[in-house]
C-alpha cells in the first residue's frame, strides 16, 4: 500500500469552476498534510499545508482534512487557467519529521 | 526573505563522474531535504539532515552521499554518475523537525547524464 494516494487524473474543469483534488494517506501517524503546485519544467511551490483537522482557507483555496477517514483534500474555486499544473499531496509522519511522502500526482487543466 | 537558492541550475555531466550539487536553506530554516524526480518514478526522497546530522535516508544506493555544514547549507554528490541519474535534483527546507512547519523547495538542479 503506498503512503499516499491522489486521484490519478487529468482533471479537466472550465475556467471559473471548482476543482476538487483528492487524497488519501495510509499511515495514522502522519501529522503534516501539504499541497503543492508544479507547473511543467519548475519546482514544487508550497500553496497549502494543514495539520488540525477541519478546513483552512487561503484566497481561492481550501484544504480540508479528515484524520479519522485518512483523507485531505483541495479544493480551488473560480479556477484559472493559470491553475493548470499538477498538484501534489504530500504528508509528514511522526516517525520521520522532515521528510515529506508525496502522492504521484493529479494533473488540472482549466480550459478557458 | 531569501528562497531555497541551489547551485548550479542546469549541468551536463558525462557517465562515471561524479557531481557536486549545492543547497542554500531559508535564513533560519535548520532542516535540509534532498529529493530526486524523474518523470517515471515522481518524486524520490534521497536524505534529510538536522543540525549536520543526517537524520533520514531514503533508498538509493550509496553513489548517493550529502552532508550539511554548521551554517545549514547543504551539498549532496553523486559518484559515478549514470544514465539513470538524470533527474531534477530538488532541495527543500523547513525550520525545524516539528509539525506545522512548513517545507519550502528550490528552483532544483536538472542533471543530464549523457
Amino acid at each position: 500500500q503506498k503512503e499516499v494516494e491522489q486521484n490519478s487524473g487529468p482533471l479537466s474543469v472550465p475556467e471559473g469552476a471548482i476543482a476538487s483534488l483528492n487524497c488519501t494517506y495510509s499511515d495514522r501517524g502522519s501529522q503534516s498534510f501539504f499541497w503543492y503546485r508544479q507547473y511543467s519544467g519548475k519546482s514544487p511551490e508550497l500553496i497549502m499545508f494543514i495539520y488540525s483537522n477541519g478546513d483552512k482557507e487561503d484566497g481561492r483555496f481550501t484544504a480540508q482534512l479528515n484524520k479519522a477517514s485518512q483523507y485531505v483534500s483541495l479544493l480551488i474555486r473560480d479556477s484559472q487557467p493559470s491553475d493548470s499544473a499538477t498538484y501534489l499531496c504530500a504528508v509528514i509522519k511522526s516517525s520521520t519529521l522532515g521528510r515529506l511522502y508525496f502522492g504521484r500526482g493529479t494533473q488540472l487543466t482549466v480550459w478557458p | 526573505k531569501a528562497g531555497v537558492t541551489q547551485t548550479p541550475r542546469y549541468l551536463i555531466k558525462t557517465r562515471g563522474q561524479q557531481v557536486t550539487l549545492s543547497c542554500s536553506p531559508i535564513s533560519g530554516h535548520r532542516s535540509v531535504s534532498w529529493y530526486q524526480q524523474t518523470p517515471g518514478q515522481g518524486l524520490q526522497f534521497l536524505f534529510e539532515y538536522f543540525s549536520e546530522t543526517q537524520r533520514n535516508k531514503g533508498n538509493f544506493p550509496g553513489r548517493f552521499s550529502g552532508r550539511q555544514f554548521s551554517n545549514s547549507r547543504s551539498e549532496m554528490n553523486v559518484s559515478t554518475l549514470e544514465l539513470g541519474d538524470s533527474a531534477l535534483y530538488l532541495c527543500a527546507s523547513s525550520p525545524e523537525l516539528a509539525p506545522g512547519n512548513t517545507i519550502y523547495f528550490g528552483e532544483g538542479s536538472w542533471l543530464t547524464v549523457v
